[in-house]
């Protein structure tokens, strides 16, 4: 239990399906992460968020839309979807962005197959 | 560009030792991690080094080398619970972490 909760852990989507991934940490931090990891390839900054601001979008198609209600909350709307997104996306927190020598936590991630 | 190498796979048996190396070329240096990942797991932090030299946790070490752009992650009395995968990420003048593709460990009895 890393503190970092993510739902749903696995999902599949057709390509015209709308879905969410959601990302709930229970640490008191102030910044959240969307990572993508895919197989044998280094994790994938999506986006961050410090304080409910967005604060890093890494060149991410549109199709894919995060969304922080508040600093505990972290959600990632999936819409017209790839079959190269396929991939296990992994919610993280920090107490602080930047993170500086602290310690990020992750979530164990949602495992996404778009069909 | 940045860029962070280690070993795709490695190979140990139950009991030994192994050492995971990581190089890294990043525009600035403010730290280096080593994070664990169990198939299906989240990743978890293990270390964190920022000076050179040899930090040692219960059965693990993680070394730092900063002019030779170097660090490795030591496994000691290697248990099968050790089978993951190992990270390496470092944190460049931006306070941007750079991931490496992560190492492989598999261990045999």
């Amino acid at each position: 239990e890393t503190g970092v909760t993510q739902t749903p852990r696995h999902l599949v989507m057709g390509m015209t399906n709308k879905k969410s991934l959601k990302c709930e940490q229970h640490l008191g931090h102030n910044a959240m992460y969307w990572y993508k990891q895919s197989a044998k390839k280094p994790l994938e900054l999506m986006f961050v968020y410090s304080l409910e601001e967005r604060v890093e979008n890494n060149s991410v198609p549109s199709r894919f839309s995060p969304e922080c209600p508040n600093s505990s909350h972290l959600f990632l709307h999936l819409h017209t979807l790839q079959p190269e997104d396929s991939a296990l996306y992994l919610c993280a927190s920090s107490p602080q962005f930047p993170s500086s020598g602290n310690t990020i936590y992750f979530g164990e991630g949602s495992w996404l197959t778009v069909v | 560009g940045q860029n962070i190498d280690q070993p795709t796979e490695m190979t140990a048996t139950e009991g030994a030792i192994v050492q995971i190396n990581c190089t890294y070329q990043t525009s600035g240096f403010n730290g280096l991690f080593w994070y664990q990942q169990h198939a299906g797991e989240a990743p978890t932090f293990l270390s964190y080094n920022v000076l050179d030299g040899l930090e040692e946790k219960g059965r693990f070490s993680s070394f730092l080398s900063r002019s030779k752009g170097y660090s490795y992650l030591l496994l000691k009395e290697l248990q099968m619970k050790d089978s993951a995968s190992y990270l390496c990420a470092v944190m460049d003048s931006n306070y941007q972490l750079i991931w490496g593709a992560g190492t492989k460990l598999i261990i045999k009895p």
